[in-house]
């Protein structure tokens, strides 16, 4: 069975600092996809970034990048110089079984602090 | 605009009473998939569908019904809700199946309540 493992329920940031959203996961198959979406108060799920199993290089989109390391079976993304605006829910999550079954951790609830 | 439109965006109704929560995408994606989300246990997801005709079971399917009959739409059927089924439900669509497909596009989601 594909599983998500988010182990922080919560963090808190300082304004302008980076942080780190950790993110393990489970699964037997070869090919799979990583996803992180954002999920503000207002409800919206916000595509952030993505890292294919076979992809060597770590994934960037402007602030956000995934540490892909994939012995260890780990995706956590990485905020840097972090906003008011990225406090939300952040959710891990994989695609797997011939890019069909989307499997999602429970998420961690970000607070930014000005 | 591209987008995943979902109706009702919000629903109370009552035990047993047949429901339909409609979802629709105007950007041709073959691939369209339901989610609940549920306080402590993220998303989960559904059924989804390849294509046209083409549907599967999630990690929670029982209860629910789906169906593709046209590409743009997929509908989720509750033909007899329950309180369990008290959620917040999310469509999501993405471009091509079977292949890697980075993002999926999600709509605004439906509240459901079941008393």
């Amino acid at each position: 069975a594909q599983k998500i493992t988010q182990t922080q329920p919560g963090m808190f940031v300082q304004e302008k600092e980076a942080v780190t959203l950790d993110c393990t996961y489970d699964t037997s198959d070869q090919s799979y996809g990583l996803f992180w979406y954002k999920q503000p108060s207002s409800g919206e799920m916000i595509f952030l970034i993505y890292q294919g199993s076979y992809d060597e290089q770590n994934a960037t989109e402007g602030r956000y990048s995934l540490n892909f390391q994939k012995a260890r079976k780990s995706a956590n993304l990485v905020i840097s110089a972090s906003q008011l605006g990225d406090s939300a829910m952040y959710f891990c999550a994989m695609i797997t079984g011939g890019y069909q079954k989307v499997t999602f951790g429970i998420g961690t609830k970000l607070q930014v602090i000005p | 605009e591209a987008q995943v439109t979902q109706n009702p965006r919000y629903l109370i109704t009552v035990t047993g009473k047949k429901l339909t929560v409609t979802c629709s995408q105007n950007m041709n994606h073959e691939y369209m998939s339901w989610y609940r989300q549920d306080p402590g246990l993220g998303l989960r997801q559904i059924y989804y569908s390849m294509n046209v005709e083409v549907t599967d079971k999630g990690d929670v399917p029982e209860g629910y019904k789906v169906s593709r009959k046209e590409k743009r739409n997929f509908p989720l059927i509750l033909e007899s809700p329950s309180p369990n089924q008290t959620s917040l439900y999310f469509c999501a669509s993405s471009l091509s199946a079977g292949q890697v497909l980075p993002e999926q596009y999600f709509g605004p989601g439906t509240r459901l309540t079941v008393t």
